[in-house]
C-alpha cells in the first residue's frame, strides 16, 4: 500500500539555521499539507498546498516559513531561521479527492 | 475557527473492557470527524471517520457516534486489547475543498492485561 515518505526522520539544527523538510506525497494524491505536534501536545495545522500554491495558511506559518513542489514528487517545508520554539515532530500528510488525509512518518525537528 | 474539545486526558481500562472518548466541536460547518490513533513516535493513523450524514458507524470493534445538533461525537473501542493502548485524536473539518483538520487535544488509552 502506497505511504507517504518524508526525510529526514530527525534534524538537528542550531537557532538561526535554515531547514528544509522534505516529503513525498502518495502519487495520485492532489492536496497536501504540513502538521505539527509539539512533544506532547494536538497536532496542528500549518499549510495546506494545491494546485501548485498555498490556499490555507495557519498564524503559525509566518514569513519564516515557505512550501514548494519543486518537482511532480517531493513537498517540502522549509524555516528560514529556526527558532528554539521551532522544535516540534513535523508531519506531511496527502490526500486525493475524498476526505482522508493520509499522514507521513514525520521529521522529528530539534532546534539548540 | 473551529475549536475541538476531546475528554479524557488520559483513560485506563482492563482488557476486553470498553472504552469511549468524546469530542465536541464549535463550528456547525464542520461536517467530516476523522479519528486518529498515534503510537509512541509514530504518524497519526486514520482508525475511522464519519460525516455528517451519518450518524453512526461501525468497523469491527471500532465505532463512532455523531450527534449534529449537540455538535459532539464519540469513539468507542469495545473489547479492548492491549495493542489499543496509544494516543487517539479526534478532529473535524469542513468539506469545503482543502479541509484542514483541527484535532483534539488526545486521549491516552493505556489497556493492562
Amino acid at each position: 500500500e502506497p505511504e507517504v515518505t518524508q526525510t529526514p526522520s530527525h534534524q538537528v539544527t542550531q537557532m538561526g539555521q535554515e531547514v528544509i523538510l522534505r516529503c513525498v506525497p502518495i502519487s495520485n494524491h492532489l492536496y497536501f499539507y504540513w502538521y505539527r505536534q509539539i512533544l506532547g501536545q494536538k497536532v496542528e495545522f500549518l499549510v495546506s498546498f494545491y494546485n501548485n500554491e498555498i490556499s490555507e495558511k495557519s498564524e503559525i506559518f509566518d514569513d519564516q516559513f515557505s512550501v514548494e513542489r519543486p518537482d511532480g514528487s517531493n513537498f517540502t517545508l522549509k524555516i528560514r531561521s529556526t527558532k528554539l520554539e521551532d522544535s516540534a515532530m513535523y508531519f506531511c500528510a496527502s490526500r486525493v479527492v475524498a476526505d482522508t488525509q493520509y499522514f507521513g512518518p514525520g521529521t522529528r525537528l530539534t532546534v539548540l | 475557527g473551529e475549536n475541538v474539545e476531546q475528554h479524557p486526558s488520559t483513560l485506563s481500562v482492563q482488557e476486553g473492557d470498553s472504552a469511549v472518548i468524546k469530542c465536541t466541536y464549535s463550528d456547525s460547518a464542520s461536517n467530516y470527524f476523522p479519528w486518529y490513533k498515534q503510537e509512541l513516535g509514530k504518524r497519526p493513523q486514520l482508525i475511522i471517520d464519519i460525516r455528517s450524514n451519518v450518524g453512526e458507524k461501525k468497523d469491527q470493534r471500532i465505532a463512532v457516534t455523531l450527534n449534529k445538533t449537540a455538535k459532539h461525537f464519540s469513539l468507542h473501542i469495545t473489547e479492548t486489547q492491549p495493542e489499543d493502548s496509544a494516543v487517539y485524536f479526534c478532529a473535524a473539518s469542513m468539506n469545503t475543498g482543502f479541509q484542514k483538520l483541527v484535532f483534539g487535544t488526545g486521549t491516552r488509552l493505556l489497556v493492562s492485561p
